[in-house]
């Protein structure tokens, strides 16, 4: 089985400060993750993936991803956050081996303050 | 390049009525997919599939059908709305094999009075 998990329903940072949004998942075997991002009214649009090899993974607009296989969690950053990155943002995992349909959690409410 | 429209953007159905939301897309996606978000609750599949002709239930498919007649298509249907499926829904697709991400469309808010 496959689960993730988003601990923080809602983060709040200051423009320019930098930013976690974090993301603990479970699987049987090894992982695929994403991160997604939803702005208001919108679909969700993906940011960035990790298949293998580096732990840091780079994506749109400048976030970042550091997968952690020991303590098992992806944690979405960015050096410098921004108003606009205000959006929920969305973990999900897929069992690598396993289905081929991810489980996404239930998100986490990014504001920014200016 | 218009990627995953859905149609409506938004609905009110009375209790009993019956609907289809129609997703398309036109990447040449082979998987589809049709999640409901709700406030709390994150994404839930409702149903999806993997191919033209082929479809399989999700995490929460009572009360709706679906149906992928064309490969570009992929449809959802509610044959006696309750209150309970008042929600957003989003279709997505992606690319067979792993691992691909999803491409979502722009929502169909959907209220049930």
């Amino acid at each position: 089985a496959q689960s993730v998990a988003q601990p923080e329903d809602q983060v709040n940072v200051a423009e320019g400060n930098p930013l976690t949004v974090k993301c603990t998942y479970s699987v049987s075997g090894n992982p695929y993750l994403f991160w997604y991002v939803q702005y208001p009214n919108r679909g969700l649009q993906f940011l960035l993936k990790y298949i293998t090899g580096d732990n840091l993974v780079k994506g749109s607009y400048g976030f970042e991803a550091e997968f952690n296989k020991s303590q098992t969690s992806f944690h979405l950053k960015k050096p410098s956050a921004l108003v606009s990155d205000s959006a929920l943002y969305f973990c999900a995992v897929r069992d690598r081996g396993g289905s081929y349909i991810p489980t996404f959690g239930r998100g986490t409410s990014l504001i920014v303050h200016p | 390049n218009a990627g995953v429209t859905q149609t409506p953007k938004f609905r009110v159905l009375k209790t009993g009525q019956s609907m289809t939301l129609l997703c398309a897309q036109d990447m040449n996606h082979e998987y589809m997919y049709w999640y409901r978000q709700d406030p709390g609750m994150g994404l839930r599949l409702i149903h999806y599939s993997v191919g033209e002709g082929t479809t399989a239930k999700g995490e929460v498919p009572d009360g709706y059908n679906v149906s992928r007649l064309k490969k570009q298509n992929f449809l959802l249907g509610l044959e006696s709305a309750a209150p309970s499926q008042t929600s957003v829904y989003f279709c997505a697709s992606s690319l067979a094999g792993e691992p691909n991400e999803q491409f979502f469309g722009p929502g169909t808010r959907l209220t049930v009075l």
